[in-house]
């Protein structure tokens, strides 16, 4: 079966701190991506950050990063210099191009000021 | 902007109806997914079309029905309705059928739908 956890409900950081969102993932194919997408409060899903599974080296966006663990199956997102506009829910998901996406339920991020 | 369109963007209707949500994909993109997500909820997966055929179907209820056209823009159909069915409901591209493929899922705004 084809899962993603995501253990953290909830998380908050203080406004310019550091934070991890955990995710970790079952599959036993060996080639898809992984994504991190952010829903703030207006709802719209945006994507923060994309891996591809056969890149070792993990992706960076600005302040977001991943540590992407493929024998694991783990794929945090690191936020730095947290901001209050990174306050959302963040989804971790993995899929496969034309085939079916898969994600986690979501850990709701607070930036405290 | 995401290049996925979804109509309308809000709908209230009573119990018992039937309504239909509209999705344009991404210019070229051949899969269209729809998800639904009630309030404080995660996303949950419907249904999956890839260039007019179903590929995928998740937790759609029987009351539920989907198609993806020639042209690909899809339509959700949702009848019966219930007071449960409110939520917002999205329509996702992928698998563009030209150009670079990222592998990502690119959402619309999604359709706010409210039954009383």
């Amino acid at each position: 079966a084809q899962t993603v956890t995501q253990s953290q409900p909830e998380m908050s950081v203080q406004e310019a701190e550091t934070v991890t969102l955990s995710c970790t993932y079952d599959t036993s194919e060996s080639d898809y991506y992984l994504f991190w997408y952010k829903q703030p409060p207006s709802r719209q899903m945006i994507l923060v950050i994309r891996q591809e599974a056969y890149k070792q080296q993990n992706a960076t966006e600005n302040r977001f990063s991943v540590n992407f663990q493929k024998a694991a199956k783990s794929f945090s997102l690191k936020i730095s210099d947290s901001q209050l506009g990174d306050a959302a829910m963040y989804f971790c998901a993995f899929g496969f191009t034309g085939n079916q996406f898969y994600f986690g339920t979501g850990t709701s991020l607070t930036v405290i000021p | 902007d995401s290049g996925v369109t979804q109509t309308p963007k809000h709908l209230i209707t009573a119990t018992g109806q039937r309504v239909t949500l509209r999705c344009s994909p991404r210019s070229g993109d051949l899969s269209v997914y729809w998800y639904q997500q009630s309030l404080d909820q995660g996303l949950q997966f419907l249904i999956q079309y890839y260039n007019g055929e179903e590929r995928a179907k998740g937790n759609i209820l029987e009351r539920f029905s989907a198609q993806q056209f020639p042209d690909l823009h899809s339509e959700l159909n949702l009848s019966s309705l219930e007071l449960g069915d409110s939520a917002l409901y999205f329509c996702a591209s992928s698998a563009p059928s030209t150009g670079p493929n990222t592998g990502e899922l690119f959402f619309g705004e999604g359709s706010r739908l409210t039954v009383l």
